[in-house]
């Protein structure tokens, strides 16, 4: 158990629906990471939050979005769905970011957009 | 981010040791060296990372070429558990931290008992 909690598990939903995801990080950790992982594109990093601010953005869509809320859990939304977008999702947290650090990784949220 | 490469699959035998080999010809100075694996339907795991010494944890050793282009994790003793992918990952500074971490393809590393 990394200590990093993400909901829900999984996720059916309709192509053009929004979803959103939830991640809690690990106690004492500032920094949360989303990343995508499908079967044609692998794991692909999305966007990085630090302390509430943005700090560095992957292949994110313009149709999604993510926030960190001062309470330091994630959300990342996911608006006009396609059936590209089924994935598995996964958001990791770390202490601060830097590149040295550990990321620890949630158990992911499987999305299904039929 | 520099580029890794690493062979697409090996296999071992349980309870031998496993070399896995990774190439970062093209590493900076500031670059640090990371290892992550996968377990079938789990969220990736942090194994080890180094930046210029020899490196060693519960997990498994970080063996770094004096020159840096390559790098090699060594699990001592494989179980059937340490079937996986294993992804050979850089790291660098940009001033205000680091980005995410830019997965490759990995090894598939296959347990036989």
């Amino acid at each position: 158990d990394s200590g990093v909690t993400q909901t829900p598990k999984h996720l059916i939903t309709a192509t053009g629906q929004r979803v959103t995801l939830r991640c809690s990080p690990r106690s004492g950790d500032l920094s949360v990471y989303w990343y995508q992982q499908s079967l044609d594109q692998g794991l692909q990093f999305l966007i990085q939050y630090y302390n509430g601010e943005e700090r560095a953005k992957g292949n994110i869509l313009e149709r999604f979005s993510a926030q960190q809320f001062p309470d330091l859990h994630s959300e990342l939304n996911l608006s006009s769905l396609e059936l590209g977008d089924s994935a598995l999702y996964f958001c990791a947290s770390s202490v601060e970011g830097g590149q040295a650090d550990t990321q620890y990784f949630g158990p992911g949220t499987r999305l299904t957009v039929l | 981010d520099a580029k890794t490469t690493q062979p697409n699959s090996m296999e071992s035998n349980e309870e031998e040791p496993v070399h896995l080999p990774c190439n970062h010809s093209t590493i900076s100075g500031t670059d640090y060296i990371h290892w992550y694996r996968q377990l079938p339907s789990q969220g990736p795991e942090y194994v080890i990372h180094g930046l210029t010494s020899n490196v060693n944890n519960r997990m498994a050793s970080l063996a770094i070429a004096e020159d840096r282009k390559s790098s090699t994790l060594i699990l001592h003793r494989a179980t059937l558990r340490d079937a996986a992918v294993y992804y050979c990952i850089l790291r660098w500074y940009s001033g205000g931290g680091a980005d995410g971490l830019t997965f490759g393809k990995g090894t598939h590393l296959i347990i036989q008992p």
